[in-house]
């Protein structure tokens, strides 16, 4: 089965750095890396997802690069600001058969952005 | 709101009670799933349906009974639980056949005594 790493485990960056969170996969045949976000007292919410078939995808501060050939695909959160302060937990999808998946989850990554 | 609730958000129970958590989705996905989160831990993977039939069980112990009545509904009846069973329960939906986004409910906290 599919196994995500997650690195690192905690991060502080100052209001306005960068914030750069890793993860590697072990199914080639994952296609589908979605990143989420869970803030206290939620469940995990979608911010951004990338397929296989693109090296990187951008929305505003948020941005996943993937490398399919390494394996391994990360997120980046420019100017971050304090309501970025969360867990923010990567995936990749794994084929149960029959065109169905679930999605195989790293540890998380508990951001907090210093004011 | 995520379209995916979940009753009760917290709930203490012996370990000789039985209880049920209920997962409810309103974004007409075909497919439901329980995952259970522990600190430090990858959300853990406990159940999948799909077309409200199970396709996936991820060796869970059989304290943990699942069911899906129809695609909204989805229920996991609790029984004997241990302490180690304290963790936070998510229920997700999406769309199978699609590879695409799973949205999660709040959780319920479940605390075993």
């Amino acid at each position: 089965g599919e196994n995500v790493e997650q690195h690192p485990s905690t991060l502080s960056v100052q209001e306005g750095d960068s914030a750069v969170i890793k993860c590697t996969y072990s199914d080639s045949a994952s296609n589908y890396f979605p990143w989420y976000k869970q803030e206290l007292g939620k469940g995990p919410q979608l911010i951004i997802d990338i397929r296989s078939n693109v090296g990187e995808k951008k929305d505003q501060r948020i941005a996943v690069t993937l490398n399919k050939t390494a394996k391994h695909f990360s997120l980046h959160i420019t100017e971050t600001q304090p309501e970025d302060s969360a867990v923010y937990f990567c995936a990749a999808s794994e084929e149960m058969g029959s065109n169905d998946y679930k999605l195989s989850f790293g540890a998380g990554t508990t951001v907090t952005v210093r004011a | 709101e995520t379209g995916v609730t979940q009753t009760p958000r917290h709930l203490v129970m012996g370990m000789t009670n039985k209880k049920s958590l209920k997962c409810e989705q309103h974004l007409g996905h075909n497919a439901m799933y329980w995952y259970k989160q522990s600190a430090k831990k990858p959300l853990e993977l406990m159940f999948v349906y799909s077309l409200e039939e199970r396709v996936e069980n991820n060796s869970v112990p059989s304290r943990f009974s699942p069911e899906c009545p129809n695609s909204s509904h989805l229920f996991l009846h609790l029984h004997t639980l241990q302490p180690e069973d304290s963790a936070l329960y998510l229920c997700a939906s999406s769309q199978m056949g699609g590879n695409t986004e799973a949205f999660f409910g709040q959780g319920t906290r479940l605390t075993v005594v």
